[in-house]
């Protein structure tokens, strides 16, 4: 089945800690995008990349990291400089930017 | 810069109901347009897309939706709400190369 995996579902860490949210997709899309959602905020972009070895801030980029050195891989790294972390965090992909999007379902990452 | 306004944060209609839910865009150009759907603790479904052509578009699950420049507006209509219609809603913009942009969602109701 073609489409977009996000792991874990759920992922809890202690504060100050770093953590990777996983990123797979097998559409053979160029873009790829990670989102953050909070209750009442819609999504905000965090970064996106238009092709491999090549992503861009988005909105809210400060305290998080991405790397893309496969097509089919964009990781998203929490850092603890993100002070606010608990969140909804959403990976998508397209054929190219702006392009309808394919979402996956999501990682709810629970900092304590 | 693009933006997304969705007016109604909340919306109850009652089971038969027709429902139609509110989007406001700021974009120079003429934007691309989308609608999603999301359900609790899900990614993000495509329900139908605007990119040119002709301005009512024909979704899945039995929803459609309008393009009118004149009033910058991307309204989601679907003649008769069925209670699996419960969700939050997001309308989002793009241009040609831009990520896409999303409003703050409208949460739908369905009453019996």
């Amino acid at each position: 089945d073609g489409g977009i995996t996000q792991s874990p579902k759920y992922l809890f860490r202690k504060e100050g800690q770093n953590v990777t949210l996983s990123c797979e997709q097998n559409l053979n899309h160029d873009a790829m995008y990670w989102y953050r959602q909070d209750p009442g905020q819609g999504l905000r972009l965090i970064y996106y990349s238009q092709i491999v070895n090549d992503f861009q801030k988005g909105d809210i980029a400060e305290g998080y990291s991405v790397s893309r050195e496969k097509k089919e891989s964009f990781p998203l790294t929490v850092t603890s400089a993100q002070k606010n972390p608990t969140a909804f965090y959403l990976c998508a992909s397209s054929s190219a930017v702006g392009t309808e999007a394919f979402f996956g379902q999501g990682t709810r990452l629970t900092v304590v | 810069a693009q933006s997304v306004t969705q007016p109604d944060i909340h919306i109850t209609v009652s089971e038969g109901a027709s429902l139609e839910l509110r989007c406001n865009y700021s974009y120079g150009a003429t934007p691309y347009l989308f609608w999603y759907v999301q359900s609790p603790g899900q990614g993000l479904q495509l329900l139908l897309k605007y990119f040119s052509g002709d301005t009512l578009v024909q979704g899945i699950k039995g929803f459609e939706a309008e393009f009118k420049r004149s009033q910058s507006s991307f309204n989601l209509r679907k003649p008769s709400v069925h209670w699996s219609d419960a969700a939050e809603y997001f309308c989002a913009v793009a241009s040609g190369n831009t990520p896409l942009v999303f409003g703050k969602g409208t949460r739908l109701s369905v009453i019996a």
